[in-house]
């Protein structure tokens, strides 16, 4: 099993929907969790930490669920913009390094 | 020093030849990641130095896989005698410390061994 499990997608919403990622962690000692962004060939980026009473910056929000291993990221209001694959990360809590899921996919279309 | 540096961007190499990528961090992180990425995958943690200390390698590395950061400064990774499944983005990121901080990634390298 993979550490960090995410829904490759694709998912293909249309302008102005409201799309929701979800993400399970096997390591109940993870302690910092992040959604990253990365568009087709380029780096990821960091989009936002994960904390553990939620979170919000514009239309995106990120909810933790420490009981189930559990992580979400919600976009409303998609913009074409927001196509790009986002991918669900964890520090485990003894690693110094992020583990990182295989990503979701959007494609936000016109 | 606006973010993470990697030399080159690409890089074509018949296999058996041995390849070195260079990568300079943001200049107050005092520690340095290498990732790998292939199509379709997030990317793999292989090595991570806190200033000239090489304090982690993933399995993934194999012993043709060599990692360097000799002042605390900037990495090179080396692969010796590559092979086709060594093709891939290679990824390097910086970060201030562990914690509730990310990294930030360099644009990488990509590799294709022919």
């Amino acid at each position: 099993r993979k550490e960090v499990e995410q829904d490759p997608g694709p998912f293909n919403v249309p302008e102005g929907a409201t799309v929701a990622f979800n993400c399970t962690y096997s390591n109940s000692a993870s302690q910092s969790f992040f959604w990253y962004r990365q568009d087709c060939r380029k780096e990821p980026k960091l989009l936002m930490s994960v904390y553990s009473s939620g979170n919000e910056d514009g239309r995106f929000t990120a909810q933790l669920n420490r009981a189930s291993q559990y992580i979400s990221l919600l976009i409303r209001d998609s913009k074409l913009s927001d196509s790009a694959t986002y991918l669900c990360v964890v520090r485990s809590g003894s690693a110094r390094q992020l583990t990182f899921g295989s990503g979701t996919q959007l494609t936000v279309l016109p | 020093d606006t973010g993470v540096s990697q030399d080159p961007r690409h890089k074509i190499t018949k296999r058996g030849q041995n390849v070195t990528f260079r990568c300079d961090p943001i200049s107050e992180h005092n520690r340095l990641y290498w990732y790998r990425q292939t199509l379709g995958q997030g990317p793999e943690f292989l090595t991570y130095f806190q200033n000239e200390a090489q304090l982690e390698k993933s399995r993934l590395l194999s012993d043709r896989f060599s990692a360097e950061r000799p002042k605390g400064s900037f990495s090179t990774l080396e692969i010796q005698r590559t092979e086709q499944g060594d093709s891939a983005m290679y990824l390097c990121a910086s970060s201030p410390g562990a914690g509730s901080y990310g990294y930030t990634f360099g644009s990488g390298t990509r590799l294709t061994v022919v």
